[in-house]
C-alpha cells in the first residue's frame, strides 16, 4: 500500500542554520504530496504542496520539490528561525481517492537562538 | 470565521465509559474527518464525511462511531473506552471530497485509564 516515511527526528539546529527534512514515498499512482506542520499545542497546518511532477511547492521560505524519478518531496529552507520549531508531516494523497491521505511519522525541529 | 473548533480540549476517561468528541466548522466544507495521532505513527484515519448524511470507515474506526446530521458537526463517539484509546484526536474538513487542502482543529488530548 502507500506509504511515506521520513527522516528520524528530532533534529536540533541554530538559528539561521539551513535546513533538510528527507521524505520519500511509495504510492501506486500520481499523488499529490504535502508538508504540513504542527506547532505546540496545535493542529495541523498546511505548509506546501504540489501536485504534479516537478512542480516546487513554496511558502514561508519552505521550499519542496516533487521528483517522481527519486519519489521525493524533501522540504528546505535557507535560514531558520526559532519560531520555525514545531512538528513537519510530509503526506501523500491520491488523486483518485478522495478518503485518505496518508501521513509520515513526523519529524520535531527545534530551532535554538 | 472560527475555522474547526474541538471541544473539550483535555478528557480523562475510566475504562469502559463513553463520551463524545465534538467537532465543528463554519466553511460549509462537505468533507470531514477524524484522525488520531500516536507517537511515531503519524496520523491514521478514523471515519470521514462526504456530506451531511453520509458517513464512512477509515483506518483505523473500530471503537468508534460518527454520525453526520448536519454539515456544521461531525462528533466522534467512544462507546466503552479503552487504554488503547489514549491518544490526540484531530478533526479535518475541505471544501468537498477530492479537496486537497484539508484544514485541522486544535485537538483532543484523550487519557483513558
Amino acid at each position: 500500500g502507500d506509504s511515506v516515511t521520513q527522516m528520524e527526528g528530532p533534529v536540533t539546529l541554530s538559528e539561521e542554520a539551513f535546513l533538510t527534512i528527507n521524505c520519500t514515498y511509495t504510492a501506486t499512482g500520481y499523488p499529490s504530496l504535502f508538508w504540513y506542520v504542527q506547532y505546540p499545542g496545535e493542529g495541523l497546518q498546511l505548509l506546501l504542496k504540489a501536485t504534479k511532477a516537478d512542480d516546487k511547492g513554496s511558502n514561508k521560505g519552505f521550499e519542496a520539490t516533487y521528483r517522481k524519478e527519486t519519489t521525493s518531496f524533501h522540504l528546505e529552507k535557507g535560514s531558520v528561525q526559532v519560531s520555525d520549531s514545531a512538528v513537519y508531516f510530509c503526506a501523500l494523497k491520491e488523486k483518485t481517492s478522495y478518503d485518505k491521505v496518508i501521513f509520515g511519522p513526523g519529524t520535531s525541529l527545534s530551532v535554538i537562538p | 470565521n472560527a475555522g474547526v473548533t474541538q471541544t473539550p480540549k483535555f478528557q480523562v476517561l475510566k475504562t469502559g465509559q463513553s463520551m463524545t468528541l465534538q467537532c465543528a466548522q463554519d466553511m460549509n466544507h462537505e468533507y470531514m474527518s477524524w484522525y488520531r495521532q500516536d507517537p511515531g505513527m503519524g496520523l491514521r484515519l478514523i471515519h470521514y464525511s462526504v456530506g451531511a448524511g453520509i458517513t464512512d470507515q477509515g483506518e483505523v474506526p473500530n471503537g468508534y462511531n460518527v454520525s453526520r446530521s448536519t454539515t456544521e458537526d461531525f462528533p466522534l463517539r467512544l462507546l466503552s473506552a479503552a487504554p488503547s484509546q489514549t491518544s490526540v484526536y484531530f478533526c479535518a474538513s475541505s471544501r468537498a471530497a477530492g479537496t486537497d487542502t484539508q484544514y485541522f482543529g486544535p485537538g483532543t488530548r484523550l487519557t483513558v485509564l
